[in-house]
């Protein structure tokens, strides 16, 4: 079965410091990945997803990027994070009945 | 992208059913219907899934009318431990390939003692 790993779990950063947050997977090969983020008592919103190694789309504008420099190595960065950036950061996994999550990382920037 | 339409919160009690309603009018001919639960702080877990009629697992029954025009969670007997946020989401799982999912608000269930 798939894992999905994150780190850190927990994250508080000053505004313009950079952001590096990693997802790697487990038990599966050439995944379709994605990034979500989810504010305070709000719904999840996609980010990024990637269908293979060096392929990234964005969904919505943002001073955030991803990178997938491996099959199952997705990675989330900022070079200058903002307030806005807070939030829950969850990295998936396509799986045939729908997306499997990670445990997440909290961002706090202050 | 079909989209999903669910009551932002609910309150029950332990040992009742609940059910919560999801109205997608504009599903397409490859949609499904998946629930995901959301504990704080944690990722969305999979319930269950389901494209016509019933569907029931070990935690969850998932009812479809023909039209597909809604489907409707059914929690049976639920205890404190279901309270959570639930969402209901469609999308295309037949023509492969990348698998875009929009998640709503969902919604807030309250079970209390």
């Amino acid at each position: 079965s798939q894992t999905i790993h994150q780190w850190p779990a927990t994250l508080v950063q000053p505004v313009g410091s950079p952001l590096s947050l990693e997802c790697t997977v487990e038990g599966t090969s050439n995944p379709n990945l994605y990034w979500y983020r989810q504010a305070a008592g709000r719904g999840l919103q996609l980010l990024f997803y990637s269908v293979g190694i060096g392929q990234i789309s964005s969904e919505v504008p943002q001073n955030l990027s991803a990178s997938r420099p491996q099959d199952r190595q997705f990675i989330l960065s900022s070079k200058k994070l903002l307030l806005s950036d807070s939030g829950f950061y969850l990295c998936a996994c396509q799986r045939q009945t729908g997306q499997y999550f990670g445990p997440g990382t909290r961002l706090t920037v202050t | 992208l079909a989209k999903t339409t669910q009551p932002i919160s609910m309150d029950s009690y332990e040992g009742q059913e609940v059910n919560i309603t999801c109205s997608h009018n504009n599903i397409a001919t490859n949609d499904y219907i998946t629930w995901y639960q959301q504990f704080p702080s944690q990722g969305p877990r999979f319930i269950i899934q389901g494209y016509k009629t019933k569907v029931t697992n070990e935690v969850a029954s998932l009812f479809i009318p023909a039209d597909r025009k809604s489907s409707t969670l059914s929690l049976p007997r639920v205890s404190l431990s279901d309270t959570a946020v639930y969402y209901c989401l469609v999308g295309d799982l037949i023509s492969g390939g990348y698998n875009k999912l929009i998640f709503g608000a969902g919604t807030r269930l309250a079970v209390h003692p």
